[in-house]
């Protein structure tokens, strides 16, 4: 079973929809939990940090559900340009060094 | 300027050759890390450095070495290059922190293919 499990996609959506996407961790030990973005070809980008209580930033919402051990990811009015690939990543060390355990990552593409 | 740089970014090797990817970064920070990426799986872990003088295994070391030559500068080494070594390779740095809630940054990869 792997670490970070996410649906591979992609999910095709038109502009404006909203798209929710799911991920679920094996290692209940896990100590805190991102969305990267990475674009086609290119390196992966903090999106947000993931807290407890969720947590908001603009069009992007994120929730984390630690007795399920799953994470998701809610972006409302897509627009073209959140065309990527969003990865679900879990840090399992705690302090300061990151042992980042990446999913594979889920691609959407925003179509007008 | 780019705060993390790799070099190559592209380069294409035969089975056997010894290949060195490099790695610089102008933001300070202590911590640096090297991974690949291969299609349908997410980044792994290949060596991690805390500082100059702390170098760790990750989880897919084999066949794979490092020098950290100074706070800025991170090379991972391919001793002798095999096909299924082709994939993406990141490199990224951390700030020093406590926290667990700490944001690495990547350069732009370096795509290495071995014939």
């Amino acid at each position: 079973r792997k670490e970070v499990e996410q649906d591979p996609g992609p999910f095709n959506v038109p502009e404006g929809a909203t798209v929710a996407f799911n991920c679920t961790y094996s290692n209940s030990a896990s100590q805190s939990f991102f969305w990267y973005r990475q674009d086609c070809r290119k390196e992966p980008k903090l999106l947000m940090s993931v807290y407890s209580s969720g947590n908001e930033d603009g069009r992007f919402t994120a929730q984390l559900n630690r007795a399920s051990q799953y994470i998701s990811l809610l972006i409302r009015d897509s627009k073209l340009s959140d065309s990527a690939t969003y990865l679900c990543v879990v840090n399992l060390s705690g302090g300061g060094y990151n042992k980042l355990i990446f999913g594979a990552g889920t691609r959407l593409a925003v179509h007008p | 300027d780019a705060d993390v740089t790799q070099t190559p970014r592209n380069r294409i090797t035969k089975t056997g050759k010894r290949i060195m990817l490099e790695c610089s970064q102008t933001k300070g920070h202590d911590r640096m890390y090297w991974y690949r990426q291969d299609p349908g799986l997410g980044l792994r872990l290949i060596y991690y450095s805390f500082d100059v003088k702390d170098i760790n295994k990750g989880e897919i070391s084999d066949g794979y070495s490092v020098s950290r030559q100074a706070q800025a500068k991170f090379s991972l080494s391919l001793e002798s290059a095999i096909p299924n070594q082709t994939a993406l390779y990141f490199c990224a740095t951390s700030d020093r922190t406590d926290s667990s809630y700490n944001e690495q940054f990547f350069g732009p990869g370096t795509r290495l293919t071995v014939l």
